[in-house]
């Protein structure tokens, strides 16, 4: 089965740097996506990641490491309208194009 | 581009009752849409993959004579909740993958659909 795992809750002041970090476990990888959902609304897309290394755009970049199962969303120069949760879904080769979803990192940011 | 409707935005209704939800995708042709539920300060859990003229695929513990899926055309998906009863109540949120979407495969989210059961 699939296992993704991303720290519950975090907190970070405008104008810093933040890693919300996430690690799963998948018998057939085939791709880690970040979104970001604010309260009570749908998922933007923010990123994908299939091969090693780090994929930047913008104030967000993210990181991936398949033979250590292991992901990370970086955002820096933070905005109070980053408040949001992040969502790190992973999609399994058996699945096909569906993604399976952590429990999400809710991101506080505060002046 | 790649945007995606819901309707309706909010529903409430009675116990014992229907419902439908319909997802659009406006600009874009998508031969998979997805459904998925989300509980308040939960994660998505995804409910079932809907294949354009063909019989939608659900997650395991999903009942298939309860969620009914429907994905009529190219740009339309519709989820019918049969029998709502108040534990139903939630956040229904549809994605859709674009025909041309490449090697990634992105989906685009609707805005969800908040359903109350009375």
């Amino acid at each position: 089965g699939q296992n993704i795992d991303q720290p519950t809750e975090m907190t970070a002041t405008e104008g810093a740097i933040v890693q919300i970090n996430c690690t799963y476990q998948t018998s057939g990888f085939n791709g880690l996506f970040w979104y970001q959902q604010h309260a009570g609304e749908a998922p933007t897309f923010l990123s994908y990641n299939v091969l090693d290394g780090l994929e930047e755009k913008g104030r967000f970049s993210s990181f991936l490491s398949r033979s250590k199962g292991y992901s990370y969303l970086l955002l820096k120069e933070l905005q109070m309208k980053d408040s949001a949760s992040y969502l790190c879904a992973v999609r399994d080769i058996q699945a096909g194009t569906a993604l399976i979803f952590g429990k999400g990192t809710t991101l506080s940011v505060s002046s | 581009g790649a945007v995606v409707s819901q309707h309706p935005s909010r529903v409430i209704c009675k116990s014992g009752t229907s419902v439908k939800i319909e997802c659009r995708s406006l600009d874009f042709q998508a031969t998979t849409m997805f459904w998925y539920r989300q509980f308040p300060k939960k994660s998505l859990m995804l409910m079932a993959t809907s294949n354009e003229g063909s019989k939608a695929t659900y997650e395991q513990g999903v009942e298939k004579d309860k969620f009914l899926i429907n994905h009529a055309s190219l740009t339309l998906s519709t989820l019918t909740v049969t029998s709502a009863h108040p534990e139903d109540s939630s956040f229904y949120i549809c994605s859709a993958i674009p025909v041309l979407a490449g090697m990634t495969d992105t989906q685009y989210f609707g805005p969800g659909t908040r359903l109350t059961v009375l």
